[in-house]
Parts: C-alpha cells; structure tokens; sequence
C-alpha cells in the first residue's frame, strides 16, 4: 500500500488561509469518506483534526476544516496563527482493510 | 482523564524481539478499537496494526504482517504488540492509539506518548 501524496511542506502569514491536499486512488481516499487529518508538533504525538473527511473532534478550532473531491481530500486552516505551525498528517481507510498516511506536510508560519 | 501509557521499548539485536505495552485509563477499554502507529527517525506515520474491541479482529500492515501480533487483555485495560523478526527499518518511536469505535479503527482520536524501539547491532 504506498502512502497518500502530500506536499513536503507549506507556509503562511498570520491571519491567511492556507489549504493542504492528499492525494490517494479509487482503492482509498476515492471510495471511502474515513479520511481523517492529524496534526503533530515536533516531539510531541499527533492529534487528530479531523475525521470522516470534515467532522472536527470536540475542542478543535472552527479554523480547521476537511473537504473531499474523487481521490484527493484537503486540509484548510484559515486565519493562520504562529501555534499552527506543525507537521499534518492525511490518513484513509483501504480496501484491503488497512489504513494508510500520508507522507506529512511541514506548516510554516512567515 | 483519558490516558494512554506505552512501555517494552528498547534496544535489540536484528532477528530479536520486543513486546510493547500500552496502559489505558480513563475510558472504557473494553469498548473501543485500538491501533499501533509508527514513526521512523525523522520520518512520517506509518499504521501497524489495529485491533477490534473485543480482540476478535486484528489487522496488520505488510511490511509487519508474520512478524508482528497484536492483542489485547479488557480485564486489565492493556494493549500489547510483540514483535519478532525485528528488522534494522523496524527502529521508530511507536504510538498506541484509541479508535472512536468499536469495531472501525480508521481514525484515532487519544495517543500515548509512543516508546522507542531501537534494532541494532
């Protein structure tokens, strides 16, 4: 199973919008609405953003939201702060019953 | 307060094997899936394996698959993954993770601050 594509790396300014894509085929994004983000700070363990393609857990800020179009889901975060910056994360349930990531796009906030 | 709480990481020669361990509290074990996710030094995620609620389903990841076993003990509120065969590529910080369901494990909603598992000579 070879891993969702997403960008290595991303940047913003404060207060922008900035979206995050992954890309994956008609065996996972494509065919199923489990596509879940996580975000990551370094040495720290990741956590989870968003689920079912656009539902965001409880305590996650409205600034966060998840869409999906055919294989490719995307991340968007708008109104960009300095506590953002951090490594995201896309995952997505397979037809072969396992879970795949992506390789991990790195946020920069300017 | 929901916490998870992995242990077993180490050092161990190539061939060898390691059991990990993950200590839940906080929720109803019993009643949710729960998933081991790896990470390679500077690296990306990587899902290992998962496991249903009850421990009757267990999925595993190919590059683990005969080499790993995942389980699970409800009446004492642990996660386990023994691994064998361990592999110089095996070496990451593993995660263990909790599913919002019971028996769907595709996304994680608690981690546990992960234990390093290190394959050297």
């Amino acid at each position: 199973q070879s891993a969702l594509t997403q960008a290595a790396s991303v940047s913003g300014s404060p207060g922008q919008s900035i979206t995050i894509s992954c890309t994956g085929t008609s065996s996972d994004v494509g065919d199923y609405n489990y596509v879940s983000w996580y975000q990551q700070h370094p040495g720290k363990a990741p956590k989870l953003m968003i689920y079912d393609v656009s539902n965001r857990p409880s305590g996650v800020s409205n600034r966060f939201s998840g869409s999906k179009s055919g294989n490719t889901a995307s991340l968007t975060i708008s109104g960009l702060q300095a506590e953002d910056e951090a490594d995201y994360y896309c995952s997505s349930y397979t037809s072969s019953s396992t879970v795949v990531f992506g390789g991990g796009t790195k946020l920069t906030v300017l | 307060e929901v916490q998870l709480l992995e242990s077993g990481g180490g050092l161990v020669q190539p061939g060898g094997s390691l059991r990990l361990s993950c200590a839940a509290s906080g929720f109803t074990f019993s009643s949710y899936a729960m998933s081991w996710v790896r990470q390679a030094p500077g690296k990306g995620l990587e899902w290992v394996s998962s496991i249903s609620y009850s421990g009757g389903s267990t999925y595993y990841a190919d590059s683990v698959k005969g080499r790993f076993t995942i389980s699970r003990d409800n009446s004492k509120s642990t996660l386990y993954l023994q691994m064998n065969s361990l592999r110089a590529e095996d070496t990451a910080v593993y995660y263990c993770a909790k599913s919002r369901y019971a028996a769907y494990y595709y996304d994680m909603d608690v981690w546990g601050k992960g234990t390093t598992g290190t394959v050297s000579s």
